[in-house]
């Protein structure tokens, strides 16, 4: 069973800085890698498909890179809006699995 | 425009079942595969299962083999997740989602439904 590990637990920065969090996962062979951003009381958005692929309507300050067992979701200029957690997950083939990361939460100050 | 609606939530004591349904429209649906998607109160996202788009191939975390049952009818556009045997600790807001072909991520999410496990 494949695990994701997401780091940092929490991170907190001011408007216009940069986030970057990570995404680790215990082995590879995976289809894809995804980012998803969630607010309070919301369901949860995608923002980024296959590692690096930005969805449908998502600014271009997100970017997320990665291959392999490493993955990484860049912020490039915080907005206050960015308040959320964000979660990696990762879909495999065989068996067909999906497995989220544990989550990190973005404090704007 | 894509709409995924859940709905069967409520309050049940633990040991009793439901079924949740998941209400799709905008997009053909019998062309995409199908999940769930559950999260326990202040908790991260947990998968449960997932289905293929012709209903043929289904497949589940662990934690849920053998107590949850996903199907779906195309012919109405609908999702389903019996789930039977509840324990307290199932008690989530359920999620259904579409899965972008090839399995790159879930593009589309229903707004949630909220079962509570309680005697």
């Amino acid at each position: 069973e494949i695990v994701l590990t997401q780091s940092p637990a929490t991170l907190s920065l001011s408007p216009g800085q940069r986030a970057t969090l990570s995404c680790r996962a215990t082995q590879s062979g995976s289809i894809s890698l995804a980012w998803f951003q969630q607010k309070p009381g919301q369901a949860p958005r995608l923002l980024i498909y296959d590692a690096s692929n930005r969805a449908t309507g998502i600014p271009a300050r997100f970017s997320g890179r990665g291959s392999g067992t490493d993955f990484a979701l860049t912020i490039s200029s915080l907005e206050p809006e960015d308040s959320a957690v964000y979660y990696c997950q990762l879909r495999t083939n065989w068996p067909p699995r999906i497995t989220f990361g544990g989550g990190t939460k973005v404090e704007i100050k | 425009q894509v709409h995924l609606v859940e709905s069967g939530g409520g309050v049940v004591q633990p040991g009793r079942s439901l079924r949740l349904s998941c209400a799709a429209s905008g997009f053909t649906f019998g062309s995409y595969t199908m999940t769930w998607v559950r999260q326990a109160p202040g908790k991260g996202l947990e998968w449960l299962a997932l289905v293929s788009y012709d209903g043929t191939n289904e497949h589940y975390a662990d934690s849920v083999k053998g107590r949850f049952t996903l199907s779906r009818d195309n012919s109405k556009n609908t999702l389903y997740l019996q789930v039977n045997s509840l324990r307290v600790e199932d008690t989530a807001v359920y999620y259904c989602a579409r899965e972008l072909t090839g399995g790159l991520g879930l593009d589309y999410w229903g707004q949630g439904t909220l079962v509570t496990v309680s005697s």
